[in-house]
């Protein structure tokens, strides 16, 4: 089955460390995406990235950090930096240059000792 | 700041009753505007893409509109159903290649038996 798999469902961190989300793809999409939501809001978004080893910043991207060694994989890193890192964190992908559409993981809840 | 709003925030109808939200956007550098389906628990579901002013699409009882010239677009259920109970988000997307969505906050649905 092609589609997105984000990990670990349920994170926890405690104060000081850093965590990492993890995002895989096995659809092929160059473009893959990190957005967060909080209660009331609508989703942001942090990084993205459109091509292997290339991301950029998104709206929210300050305490958080990514890499794009491989296509399939965009894993996120919420650093002791970011102050009020409790939200849900939805991984996308899309297939550039052959429509619009971002296709979503089903999110991790990352929640703060 | 690009702010993409929907409305209502939440709505409860009946099974069988025909809904309909509305998601104002920004029209300025607009590219194109997303729908998706949210159900608990799952992945948001992409239900429709559109560019051109007057666009409409349909999926089943599910259909959209476009207006890029005032800035809205219409989601409509038609005969609403039980399974139908999910949050929906819009999304524009400014700035072409790049596909950088802003989302509104949703419009959260429940169709009650």
């Amino acid at each position: 089955d092609g589609g997105i798999t984000q990990s670990p469902k349920y994170l926890f961190r405690k104060e000081g460390q850093n965590v990492t989300l993890s995002c895989e793809q096995n659809l092929n999409h160059d473009a893959m995406y990190w957005y967060r939501q909080d209660p009331g809001q609508g989703l942001r978004l942090i990084y993205y990235s459109q091509i292997v080893n290339d991301f950029q910043k998104g709206d929210i991207a300050e305490g958080y950090s990514v890499s794009r060694e491989k296509k399939e994989s965009f894993p996120l890193t919420v650093t002791s930096a970011l102050k009020y890192p409790t939200a849900f964190y939805l991984c996308a992908s899309r297939e550039t240059g052959c429509g619009e559409t971002q296709y979503f993981g089903p999110g991790t809840r990352l929640l703060v000792l | 700041i690009l702010n993409v709003e929907q409305s209502p925030q939440s709505l409860h109808v009946q099974e069988g009753d025909s809904t309909n939200f509305t998601c104002s956007f920004p029209s300025s550098n607009f590219y194109a505007l997303h729908w998706y389906r949210w159900e608990t628990a799952k992945s948001p579901e992409a239900l429709f893409v559109m560019t051109l002013n007057g666009d409409e699409k349909k999926k089943g009882r599910i259909s959209a509109t476009l207006n890029t010239k005032e800035g809205y677009s219409y989601l409509y259920i038609k005969g609403s159903q039980p399974e139908d109970s999910a949050t929906y988000l819009c999304a524009g997307s400014y700035g072409g290649a790049t596909n950088k969505l802003i989302f509104g906050t949703g419009t959260l649905l429940a169709v009650q038996p």
